[in-house]
């Protein structure tokens, strides 16, 4: 069945540089992939999707990039703040069937 | 305002004794679904549904029903819950149009605890 892993369960960066966070898959590579970020106590709200034939979609401070190789997607938040703290969870949606998989998550700590 | 409803927001019950967790969207989406989350294992997709009266199983479906009567609600009934149910469940729903890839938009979540 598919895996996904995310890099670590939590990571703390200083604020002001770049984070970087991992999605790699096993199996067969999805039509889609999005990224989620989600605060506790709360559901997932939506950040940026990218399709299997895009290398890398940007959203303000926001990118993701989508290597279909090496079975992996990666998150950038550049100049990160405090307020970025949270778990962001990754998803992958395959055309061939409804299901949407998620990542178990990596819980981000920016510290001042 | 464009939103996922769930109710109740928390439930403690006993082992058994039948209920219902409703779910409502108000954005005309086509798309429905129902997650479970447990620390260390993320979301897991329970049902799912393409749209009125087409339901289809998620990853943990077992324990588990739904119905999608109208378009707007897809209610998860669980026949008769079981401790290994306790859990934070979320309801989400988008539209289709982008065949899958749209954004899913999430409810505030439902904390069950059974006893």
């Amino acid at each position: 069945s598919q895996k996904i892993e995310q890099n670590s369960e939590a990571l703390n960066i200083q604020e002001g540089k770049t984070a970087t966070l991992t999605c790699n898959y096993t199996n067969y590579s999805p039509a889609y992939l999005q990224w989620y970020r989600q605060d506790p106590g709360r559901g997932p709200v939506f950040l940026l999707l990218i399709r299997e034939n895009e290398k890398e979609k940007r959203k303000e401070r926001l990118k993701v990039t989508f290597d279909t190789t090496l079975k992996q997607s990666l998150f950038h938040i550049t100049a990160s703040q405090p307020a970025d703290s949270a778990t962001y969870l990754c998803a992958l949606l395959y055309s061939s069937a409804s299901k949407i998989i998620f990542g178990s998550g990596t819980r981000l700590s920016i510290r001042p | 305002e464009a939103q996922v409803t769930q109710n109740p927001r928390y439930l403690i019950t006993v082992t058994g004794k039948k209920l219902t967790v409703t779910c409502s969207q108000n954005m005309n989406h086509e798309y429905m679904s129902w997650y479970r989350q447990d620390p260390g294992l993320g979301l897991r997709q329970i049902y799912y549904s393409m749209n009125v009266e087409v339901t289809d199983k998620g990853d943990v479906p077992e324990g588990y029903k739904v119905s999608r009567k109208e378009k707007r609600n897809f209610p998860l009934i669980l026949e008769s819950p079981s401790p290994n149910q306790t859990s934070l469940y979320f309801c989400a729903s988008s539209t289709l149009a982008g065949q899958l890839g749209d954004t899913q938009y999430f409810g505030p979540g439902t904390r069950l605890t059974v006893l």
